[in-house]
């Protein structure tokens, strides 16, 4: 089944970029997502890419994909204290139905 | 509007009862999903409804679980003889049709002791 990467942690400062990375494994995967969860929270939809797209701008978010390495990446520009979180990266297979999810990376913004 | 609710927000039960976990998607989202998550995981599928019928159950761990979706709206995880390992964050997500954007709820937090 599909497998997916993540880094356990990141740290930046605030106003400095953060660039969280990740890696899958099914090449059929259509559409790859960046969730955000903050303590005690549920998953925040924060955008979404479809594989026949290499970039997606979204204000602060950008998106890569690299569909022949298959790695996603999801960069914050200028990083807030608010952007302290644990980002999950998730990717969907027209196979199945669901969403299969990394293990998450911890952001955390020092001042 | 309103976005997906789960009730309760959390759950301690004792090792072999019976619970229920309750999700209210998203009004007009005609598909449902149940994931699991569990300590310093990302969440695991468990189910998928569209409409009232479950499309994909091959997540569900064992027949000690069961969901249903009678009149396709609101939905029911219901665990049975629960075990210390079924411990974790239950998250429900609604859909609408045609769409592959997944909507998150708050979770239910079940602790079994």
């Amino acid at each position: 089944g599909e497998d997916v990467e993540q880094s356990l942690f990141l740290s930046v400062r605030e106003g400095d970029s953060s660039v969280i990375n990740c890696t899958y494994t099914d090449s059929s995967s259509t559409y790859l997502y960046w969730y955000k969860q903050e303590p005690g929270a549920g998953l925040q939809l924060l955008t979404y890419i479809f594989s026949n797209m290499d970039m997606k701008q979204d204000q602060r978010l950008t998106v890569l994909l690299n569909k022949k390495d298959k790695h996603l990446s999801l960069r914050i520009a200028d990083t807030q204290t608010g952007d302290s979180a644990i980002y999950f990266c998730a990717v969907y297979t027209g196979t199945a139905s669901k969403l299969t999810f990394g293990t998450g990376t911890r952001l955390q913004v020092t001042l | 509007g309103a976005g997906v609710s789960q009730t309760p927000s959390n759950k301690v039960t004792e090792k072999g009862k019976y619970v229920e976990l309750r999700c209210d998607p998203i009004s007009g989202h005609t598909a449902l999903y149940w994931y699991r998550q569990s300590l310093g995981q990302g969440p695991e599928f468990l189910i998928y409804f569209q409409g009232t019928g479950a499309a994909d159950d091959s997540g569900l761990p064992n027949d000690r679980f069961f969901a249903v979706r009678p009149e396709g709206s609101v939905s029911t995880l219901k665990i049975q003889r629960t075990e210390r390992g079924d411990s974790a964050v239950y998250l429900c997500a609604s859909s609408p049709l045609g769409s592959y954007e997944q909507y998150f709820g708050p979770g239910t937090r079940l602790t079994v002791t």
